[in-house]
């Protein structure tokens, strides 16, 4: 089944402990990209990834940090969390070097932080 | 910088009446998509509209781009409760980077029997 999977779904942690939110697609996709999505925000974009080893600022990016070393997997890293990162996250690929100009976006199922 | 709202935030009506959501984007967009997000669940996408003046229909839902390509409707005709959910507008701006679609802030739809 052609899917977008993160983990974990839900984690509840502390300030200032690392953490590391994985992203994996099945479906041969160049793009990935990571969301984040607040009450009365909508969603946001923290990184994006045109290919293996191409990664670019959102419009979210401070505290966050990503890598693409493999095509599937798309990895969103807290450093050091802090309380206002508390929020749902998404992850989302598509087809196509043209990235989301004219490709839809197949997200995850989401993950729900909180940072104490 | 680019900005995408949309209204109403949030709408309740009775089953069967209609639905209409509004996306207004500050510069002219290249494409706009829509997306469904179902309460607890992730977004799904719904269409894309890249014509100016565009006009797609899936079953009950009518979905428009504006003529100078800055403005997108959906209608939702004689609503269900399947329809409950938030309806996000998403644009690319024309001629900027092609690789960031911009979210609206979304409307929550809420259907009573």
């Amino acid at each position: 089944e052609a899917q977008v999977t993160q983990n974990p779904r839900y984690l509840i942690t502390v300030t200032g402990k690392k953490l590391t939110v994985t992203c994996s697609q099945n479906m041969n996709h160049e793009y990935m990209s990571w969301y984040r999505q607040d009450p009365g925000l909508g969603l946001r974009q923290i990184y994006y990834s045109m290919n293996v080893e191409v990664t670019d600022k959102g419009d979210v990016p401070e505290g966050y940090k990503v890598s693409r070393k493999e095509k599937r997997n798309f990895p969103l890293i807290l450093e050091s969390p802090s309380p206002n990162q508390t929020s749902l996250y998404f992850c989302a690929s598509s087809w196509g070097t043209s990235g989301v100009r004219y490709n839809e976006q197949f997200f995850g199922p989401g993950t729900r932080l909180t940072v104490l | 910088g680019q900005q995408v709202m949309q209204i109403p935030q949030y709408q309740h009506v009775q089953e069967g009446e209609d639905f209409t959501t509004y996306c207004n984007s500050s510069t002219t967009l290249s494409n706009i998509q829509w997306y469904k997000q179902r309460p607890g669940g992730h977004p799904v996408f719904l269409i894309q509209l890249v014509k100016s003046g565009e006009v797609k229909k899936q079953k009950r839902l009518t979905f428009q781009f504006g003529e100078a390509k800055k403005n997108s409707s959906l209608h939702i005709t004689a609503t269900q409760t399947t329809d409950v959910g938030t309806y996000f507008c998403a644009g690319l701006s024309y001629g900027g980077a092609t690789n960031k679609l911009i979210f609206g802030t979304g409307t929550l739809l809420a259907v009573q029997p």
